[in-house]
Order: C-alpha cells, then structure tokens, then sequence
C-alpha cells in the first residue's frame, strides 16, 4: 500500500535551518509529482513547494521563495524540503503529498512533521 | 491569487442529517481543479472529491461534489457519526494551489 513518511522536524531557532524527508514507498516514485504542504497550530492548510516527477519542475508558494528548496532522489524513493532562514510564522505540520494521477490534487498524505520555530 | 472562501463556518447537525457545504472562489476555476479533502483531529487530510464531482478511491457514495465556475458544493447526503470532522476545499491555477479556510460539521 502507498505510505508516505515525513522525518526531520523539530524545534529550531529562528534564522536556523532544517531539512525534512518523506520516504515513499508502495507505488513508483519516479511516476509522480510530489507535494509538500504545511499548517501551522489550529488553522488551514498551504501549500508550500512542488516539484514533477523528474525534479525538472518546481513551484515555490510567494511565503517561502528564496528560502525553501524542494528536492528528490527517484532512486531512494525520497523527498526533501531543505528549510532555511526560519521563522516563526514557519512554526507548522509539514505534509508531503503524492499528486493524484488524473487531476492537480493529492491522493496521498504522510502524517506529517511538525517544525517549530521559537527562540 | 485565486481566494477560496467556505461557507459556514462551522455546522451543527445530527447524525443521518444532510451536510451541505459551500465552497466560493474569488474568480472562476476550472472544474477540474477542485477538490474537496477532510480532516480529523491528529490527521492528515483525506482526499474526497477531485474534478469537483468525482470520488476518490474508497469513498463511500454519500459523499458527492457539485458546481462550477465559482461556486461549488459537498454534500453528505446522511451524516455517518465518522463524519464530523473539518472539511477543506482545494484549487489548482497559474502554478499555485489555494485552500479554504475549512468548514467543522460538528455533531449537535
């Protein structure tokens, strides 16, 4: 079965960095877009960075432009948001998430990461 | 960027009551590009609906999404007691993804 799992969060300070995985496993990888996705405490849900099934093409929310990097290693089946220059308003759950196969939503969610960002 | 705004807040209703829940874009989305996700307390998001009408794999068929344009709906048609969670609409335009605010069906 699909399983998507997300590791590497923690609490950081702010101006610090993080890098967070999700390890795929049950499907073929290298077939899917890949998602990653936040919510902070108590509220909605952002999506934060995405990237094509070859990582030629990535997207990037306004939020976290300049200071996130998405990544992937088809051959480790593995995900990665490379998290710099945080700050609290990053304080979150982070999701990744498979794109579904037929539309630009996503049919597949790990149980997420929280990251913290506090001094 | 496109604001998708739900519609209420929060509902309160019994169980085998009817859930209706709005879901308004601030300008006209492609049909197929919405997508209606739930949300338990300690989950991940689960997708529902995608192509604004269509069930995900192994959603059972009380569930149903409607609409186009700007304006689009889920309905349960009659709330099982594992119903009462968050409900989120998303959207996808112009390289970006956008959700509501969410909608709670509380249990009354």
């Amino acid at each position: 079965q699909v399983q998507l799992v997300e590791s590497g969060g923690g609490l950081v300070k702010p101006g610090g960095s993080l890098r967070l995985s999700c390890a795929a496993s049950g499907f073929t990888f290298s077939d899917y877009y890949m998602i990653w996705i936040r919510q902070a405490p108590g509220k909605g849900l952002e999506w934060v960075s995405y990237i094509s099934a070859s990582g030629n093409t990535i997207y990037y929310a306004d939020s976290v432009k300049g200071r996130f990097t998405i990544s992937r290693d088809n051959a480790k089946n593995s995900l990665y948001l490379q998290m710099n220059s945080l700050r609290a308003e990053d304080t979150a759950v982070y999701y990744c998430a498979r794109r579904h196969s037929s539309s630009l939503c996503f049919d597949y969610w790990g149980q997420g990461t929280l990251v913290t960002v506090s001094s | 960027e496109i604001v998708l705004t739900q519609s209420p807040g929060t509902l309160s209703l019994s169980p085998g009551e009817r859930a209706t829940l709005s879901c308004r874009a601030s300008q006209s989305v492609s049909s197929n590009y919405l997508a209606w996700y739930q949300q338990k307390p300690g989950q991940a998001p689960r997708l529902l609906i995608y192509g604004a009408s269509s069930r995900a794999t192994g959603i059972p068929d009380r569930f149903s999404g409607s609409g186009s344009g700007t304006d689009f709906s889920l309905t349960i048609s009659r709330l099982e007691p594992e119903d009462f969670a968050v409900y989120y609409c998303q959207q996808y335009g112009s390289s970006r993804w956008t959700f509501g605010q969410g909608t709670k069906v509380e249990i009354k």
